[in-house]
């Protein structure tokens, strides 16, 4: 079946520094892959998405590249603000027949940024 | 534009009591349904989705139900709430884009 590992938090890190979360990934077909992210109390909102090899995806400066020969899915940002601290999921998506797609998601990281 | 509404926000039952959540989609037609749940510390676990109208998977064996009602509404139910069913529960709907929009969640307290 399908997986998704990303690297366990939580992960602390002083404002303007660099942020990397890895994530891997196992499918069975070519799938879509995610970044989601969860404000504290809050559901999740979809942040990147990239849905076929060597894609890019970006938003609000964070970035992720589908790498299938590593089955990866690492988000980035160049420099993190206090707003970014919430917890990231790294999810893919695949067709599971009916018409039906199901994601299948990371633990989740929780990220703090400190003044 | 399309939304997606979940309620009530928090919950707080005694165990053994019965249980209810709603969830209604506005904006689209024949969405696919999830309810997953999100336990403390611990990742999203799928529980449910719904493809149609009457039409319900469940990918975990457990003391919850769901039913599709309506095209845009996804209940989630229990008949006597346990412990473990604590948890932060959240609605989700996707279509052909394959990604999910979710509700804002809510908050279970079982006691």
């Amino acid at each position: 079946g399908n997986s998704v590992t990303q690297m366990e938090g939580p992960v602390t890190l002083s404002e303007e520094a660099f942020l990397t979360i890895n994530c891997t990934y196992t499918a069975t077909g070519y799938p879509s892959l995610f970044w989601y992210v969860q404000y504290p109390g809050e559901g999740l909102q979809l942040l990147l998405k990239a849905t076929k090899a060597d894609d890019k995806g970006s938003n609000k400066g964070f970035e992720a590249t589908y790498r299938k020969e590593t089955t990866s899915f690492h988000l980035e940002k160049g420099s993190v603000q206090v707003s970014d601290s919430a917890v990231y999921f790294c999810a893919l998506s695949e067709g599971s027949g009916a018409g039906s797609y199901q994601l299948t998601f990371g633990k989740g990281t929780k990220l703090s940024v400190i003044p | 534009s399309q939304t997606i509404h979940q309620w009530p926000a928090t919950l707080v039952q005694p165990v053994g009591s019965p249980l209810s959540l709603e969830c209604t989609v506005e904006g689209t037609s024949n969405p696919n349904l999830y309810w997953y749940r999100q336990a403390a510390g611990r990742g999203l676990q799928l529980l449910f989705y719904s493809v149609g109208i009457g039409q319900i998977s469940s990918e975990v064996p457990q003391n919850l139900s769901a039913s599709r009602p309506q095209d845009r509404q996804f209940i989630l139910s229990s008949k006597k709430l346990l412990l473990s069913d604590s948890g932060f529960y959240l609605c989700a709907w996707s279509q052909d884009l394959r990604e999910a929009f979710f509700g804002q969640g809510t908050r279970l307290t079982v006691v």
